[in-house]
């Protein structure tokens, strides 16, 4: 089985612009999480998305969206982006429950 | 509220020692995994190791294996001749078994090989 996919890999944007990140889960797998990742911060929970829905969330702000299609493919968009936004992006997918977490490569995403 | 704990930020050994990571977490649960993963230089976050809690036996991976202790609240990751592939953030993980909730990471341990 193909692994789990991010896109793009890395993306270079500027404040107050927004962006649009997606993963792409293991064939069959349900479950897609999103992480931030930053030197000061460590790995930091974002949302979950289960069958379209949003199953669990972070403590980030509004600007931090996500959505689920129907084929288990998922997106997250930041709005109005800020420097401390600059991080590494993991997304990770599961069958369905709580279990191993498949983690994609991740987006690289610089905010200048 | 559920947390996990590695309270070594960095460690380094040399090349074929034995190296101990330490993780403690905080829950009520009585069932849930425990989850030790890996972070090498290229970001790839791969699983090392995967520990059921009502398992008694502690799970083994080729050269690495853990120590659980679930009194304890202890879930300690042991790596046997240690390989310079080996150097990596290494990541104690948690999640309960029946609830469809997050994982919580840790917030790592940066091990260095040293040939």
């Amino acid at each position: 089985k193909a692994g789990v996919t991010q896109t793009p890999r890395y993306l270079i944007k500027t404040r107050g612009q927004q962006v649009t990140l997606s993963c792409s889960p293991i064939s069959g797998h349900r479950s897609v999480s999103w992480y931030q990742q930053t030197p000061g911060q460590g790995l930091q929970f974002l949302f979950e998305y289960f069958s379209e829905t949003q199953r669990n969330k972070g403590n980030f702000p509004g600007r931090f969206s996500g959505r689920q299609f129907s084929n288990s493919r998922s997106e997250m968009n930041v709005s109005t982006l800020e420097l401390g936004d600059s991080a590494l992006y993991l997304c990770a997918s599961t069958p369905q429950g709580p279990d191993t977490q498949y983690f994609g490569p991740g987006t690289r995403l610089t905010v200048l | 509220a559920q947390t996990v704990t590695q309270s070594q930020p960095e460690m380094s050994v040399q090349e074929a020692e034995t190296v101990t990571l330490s993780c403690t977490y905080d829950t009520s649960e009585n069932n849930y995994y425990l989850f030790w993963y890996k972070q090498p230089p290229s970001r790839q976050m791969i699983l090392v190791i995967r520990q059921e809690a009502y398992k008694q036996q502690n799970a083994t991976e080729n050269r690495f294996s853990v120590n659980f202790q679930k009194a304890a609240k202890s879930f300690s990751l042991k790596i046997s001749d240690s390989q310079l592939g080996d150097t990596a953030m290494y990541f104690c993980a948690f999640t309960p078994m029946n609830r469809d909730d997050k994982i919580i990471f840790g917030k790592g341990t940066r091990l260095h090989i040293l040939p």
